[in-house]
């Protein structure tokens, strides 16, 4: 069974950029969430996608994020405009509703983005 | 205003003596708390869990201790082994809240042969 997938695992942009990433949850899970960890500090939850509605956006640090999960399988993280404090590694996690034990995530390798 | 803290950034231990990593955590809601283990450019991988109504889980060489009293926990690993060397990351679940886990800053183990 494929494990989460996360594109680009490393993105280097100038400030004002646009970057989208990507994650491929593991098929099946129904949950799926955004975390960022910045400049080795804890890991931050961002939001949750239940299938495609967002359970929970309020993470979310400001409205130059916009994170979508169009037909409930993968999702995307834009960021539009990038700036400094955006730098860090954006990890995205899935689970099944219902059958893993409460809590437990499965994480991808994380996309680390570079802001210059 | 962090939630869940670990205070030691790091940690090192001789291979073959115990590890013992430590986590505070200040929000009386968390009833599910979960430890994880991130190695160099690799996302953090599921380690062992305890649900609140437990004060203990044992899984091989791993154990976590949960003081609710005290909302405090640890992981012990006995006995330590240089593949143990990562970040270990401790995490709070919120029942309310569905799966959403709250993280600490994480703890840099590094176990020396």
């Amino acid at each position: 069974e494929a494990g989460v997938t996360q594109f680009p695992s490393h993105s280097v942009i100038e400030k004002g950029q646009t970057v989208t990433l990507r994650c491929d949850p593991i098929s099946g899970h129904d949950n799926l969430y955004w975390y960022r960890r910045v400049m080795g500090k804890e890991i931050k939850f961002l939001l949750h996608f239940v299938k495609e509605s967002k359970q929970d956006e309020s993470g979310m640090p400001n409205n130059r994020f916009l994170a979508e999960r169009t037909g409930g399988t993968y999702s995307t993280l834009k960021v539009q405009p990038a700036e400094l404090e955006d730098s860090g590694v954006y990890f995205c996690a899935s689970s099944q509703a219902g059958l893993a034990p409460a809590g437990e995530l499965f994480f991808g390798e994380g996309s680390r983005l570079t802001v210059l | 205003d962090q939630q869940v803290k670990q205070n030691s950034p790091s940690l090192s231990v001789q291979e073959g003596r115990i590890s013992i990593l430590n986590c505070d955590y200040t929000n009386s809601m968390f009833d599910y708390f979960l430890w994880y283990k991130k190695y160099p450019a690799e996302g953090p991988t599921f380690l062992i869990s305890i649900s609140s109504i437990k004060d203990k889980n044992e899984d091989g060489r791993f154990t976590v201790f949960l003081n609710k009293s005290a909302k405090h926990l640890s992981l012990h690993i006995v006995p330590s082994q240089p593949g143990d060397s990562a970040v270990y990351f401790c995490a709070a679940s919120d029942g309310n809240a569905g799966n959403m886990l709250t993280f600490g800053g994480g703890t840099r183990l590094m176990v020396k042969p």
